[in-house]
């Protein structure tokens, strides 16, 4: 069974923190990796996608990669009360990539940025 | 330029009653997935369309069953319903070209599903 494992929280960071998401798989041959923010109600929305080991950076986002170690990361820097919401960790199955649409999602962490 | 669409918005059915739930996908996609999330849980893949086949299915029984429309719309229709199919339907699209391999998934906004 191909797992996506995340800390469900809640993490709790105060306003201007950083914020660090983490997650692991089990899938070595897994090549996709995507972060989404979901709202309480609301459908996922994309943050960032990963596919080579290190860091990526956009914005206030950092995501960080480790195959070996099968283990993905964000980083919220500068974190603010609007970033409260269940981050979802997925990743793509092994051999296939993320556009063929058969994510494996974690359960999320809930974020809360206290003001 | 459309997102992902889905209708209806919300729907509240009872047990042992059949459900079809609508998406059209983003400008430019043609494949289509669907996922069940139930309260508390990541979305769960169901199954995915391209080419108005099924490619793709998850560990759903046969009373979870789609279609894709020559304009890349899909369906997703559950009969038998029951209790424990109350959860948000997401669907989402993609592309499947070349140069797309990796392209992420864009989500509509889903369908809330009531058993009751």
């Amino acid at each position: 069974q191909k797992e996506v494992e995340q800390n469900s929280g809640p993490l709790s960071v105060p306003e201007g923190a950083i914020a660090s998401l983490n997650c692991t798989y089990s899938d070595r041959g897994s090549q996709s990796f995507f972060w989404y923010r979901q709202y309480s109600g609301k459908s996922p929305e994309l943050i960032m996608f990963i596919y080579s080991n290190g860091d990526k950076e956009d914005g206030r986002f950092t995501a960080q990669l480790n195959k070996a170690s099968q283990y993905v990361s964000l980083l919220i820097r500068d974190s603010q009360p609007s970033d409260s919401a269940t981050y979802l960790c997925a990743v793509t199955p092994g051999g296939y990539g993320g556009s063929q649409g058969n994510l494996i999602f974690g359960k999320g962490t809930k974020l809360s940025v206290k003001p | 330029d459309a997102g992902v669409t889905q209708s209806p918005t919300h729907l509240i059915k009872t047990r042992g009653q059949q459900v079809t739930l609508r998406c059209s996908p983003k400008s430019g996609h043609d494949t289509v997935s669907w996922y069940q999330q139930a309260l508390g849980q990541g979305p769960q893949f169901i199954f995915q369309y391209y080419e108005e086949e099924e490619r793709q299915r998850g560990n759903f029984p046969d009373r979870f069953s789609g279609h894709q429309f020559p304009n890349y719309s899909s369906e997703l229709n559950v009969n038998a319903l029951l209790l424990g199919d109350s959860a948000l339907y997401l669907c989402a699209s993609s592309s499947r070209g070349l140069d797309s391999y990796n392209s992420p998934l864009h989500f509509g906004n889903g369908t809330r599903l009531t058993v009751t």
